[in-house]
């Protein structure tokens, strides 16, 4: 089974400058996940898709960041403009069930993006 | 949500068991606790679920006392693939899992 795809890898931009990132899930899972995970910390949810609606954005800065999954597979994460303190690894996972309890999430390797 | 409890780091050497605990002392009824790891440049990775008693994989077993306030992931003779940062999550079928800092584990030779 294919896992879940991310792109770009890696990301270097300056500041106040715009960068998306792409999120291909598992096939046939419904739920996708953005978090972000700055170095030494544990990740941060930014982001719940059920299909292509939205269950949960209660932690996305709205103001800079916004998220799509228009047909419900795969997905973008904007940015723009860029802060400094956006630099981070940017992970998508995505799940069977509308939670990850009973089917556990699965991850892409993430993006790395360092804002200069 | 339940919030978890862990140490930042803990160090062992290779061939060792390795016990990590994680405190929840607001668990739920309905909570399940899961454990992930994760590799330098890597995403999460699942490890192990359980909700009460003990719970055993290929890879780790995961003991939880009968009040369920707290919860041990055990890796047995641990090598030094196995440094990596563990997560203890809390989470039931209506709410998603929150990641804290996790505990980083390094394997010494």
């Amino acid at each position: 089974e294919a896992g879940v795809a991310q792109s770009p890898r890696y990301k270097i931009i300056e500041k106040r400058q715009s960068v998306a990132f792409w999120c291909n899930p598992i096939s046939g899972h419904a739920t996708l996940y953005w978090y972000q995970q700055i170095l030494g910390q544990g990740p941060k949810l930014l982001i719940q898709f059920q299909n292509n609606g939205v269950v949960d954005d209660s932690q996305l800065p709205k103001d800079r960041f916004s998220a799509e999954r228009l047909k419900g597979v795969d997905s973008t994460l904007k940015i723009q403009p860029a802060k400094l303190e956006d630099s981070a690894v940017y992970l998508c996972a995505s799940s069977l069930a509308q939670t990850g309890v009973n089917y556990g999430y699965t991850f892409g390797s993430g993006t790395r993006l360092t804002v200069v | 949500l339940a919030k978890t409890t862990q140490p930042i780091s803990m160090d062992s050497y290779e061939g060792q068991e390795v016990n990590i605990t994680c405190s929840h002392n607001n668990i739920a009824t309905n909570d399940y606790i899961t454990w992930y790891q994760q590799f330098p440049s890597q995403g999460p990775r699942f490890i192990i679920q359980g909700y009460k008693t003990k719970v055993t994989n290929e890879v780790a077993s995961l003991f939880i006392p009968a009040d369920r306030k707290s919860s041990t992931l055990s890796l047995p003779r641990v090598s030094l693939s196995d440094t990596a940062v563990y997560y203890c999550l809390v989470a039931n079928n209506n709410n998603d899992m929150r990641f804290g800092a996790g505990t980083r584990l390094t394997v010494k030779p």
